[in-house]
């Protein structure tokens, strides 16, 4: 079965620095890729998924990530964060034939005004 | 468009006791996904019901069980409580069981086991 890591627990960042969360995978076929994020007191709401083609994906809210296949990564990137943006956030990856979704162990993200 | 209910939102049971939690995916939607949220173990995928099968099982007991209804509502029961199935239940529902539709999460139903 596919596995996630996030690498990092927790992050913090003034505003208009740049993000980039990291996130491997393991499994040996075709997957599918998503980020989550948890704003506080909400849902959790897709950010951004990768099925196939173009590995550079754009979100919404600015956020954008890359599938290095090489490197089983799915790395979350944004150029300048908002205190808006102070949120939990989950990599997620499934097999390419199921819905069967494993997530990462998730990063929270501080942003300071 | 409605989203994903969860019912109810909050249950205190005690070791032993059994727990039916519901789920109503946003109409029109007819794959239903449960998952169980845990400071220590983070998301964990339970299982997915579509058109009232199971299509997919996590890593679970046999104390976790599903089931799915013709209008595509979904039950999860768990029986006999241990302290340790204190969580958030995330119920998630989309169009198909397409990997490729995205999923809609509910806001969770927290689960106290005393």
């Amino acid at each position: 079965a596919q596995s996630v890591s996030q690498h990092n627990h927790h992050v913090i960042l003034s505003e208009a620095a740049s993000l980039e969360l990291g996130c491997n995978y393991s499994y040996g076929g075709t997957v599918n890729l998503f980020w989550y994020v948890q704003y506080p007191g909400q849902h959790l709401q897709l950010l951004l998924k990768y099925f196939s083609g173009d590995p550079l994906v754009k979100g919404i809210k600015g956020f954008e990530a890359e599938f290095i296949k090489s490197k089983f990564s799915f790395n979350l990137r944004k150029p300048s964060v908002q205190w808006s943006d102070t949120a939990e956030y989950f990599c997620a990856v499934s097999a390419r034939d199921n819905n069967d979704m494993r997530f990462g162990a998730g990063t929270r993200l501080t942003v300071k005004p | 468009k409605a989203g994903v209910t969860q019912t109810p939102r909050y249950l205190i049971k005690t070791r032993g006791q059994q727990v039916t939690l519901s789920c109503s995916p946003i109409s029109g939607h007819r794959s239903v996904s449960w998952y169980q949220q845990t400071p220590g173990q983070g998301l964990q995928f339970l299982f997915e019901y579509f058109s009232e099968t199971q299509r997919n099982k996590g890593n679970f007991p046999g104390r976790f069980s599903g089931r799915q209804f013709s209008n595509s509502r979904s039950e999860m029961n768990v029986s006999t409580l241990e302290l340790g199935d204190s969580a958030l239940y995330l119920c998630a529902s989309s169009s198909t069981s397409n990997p490729s539709d995205t999923q809609y999460f509910g806001p969770g139903t927290r689960l106290t086991v005393l």
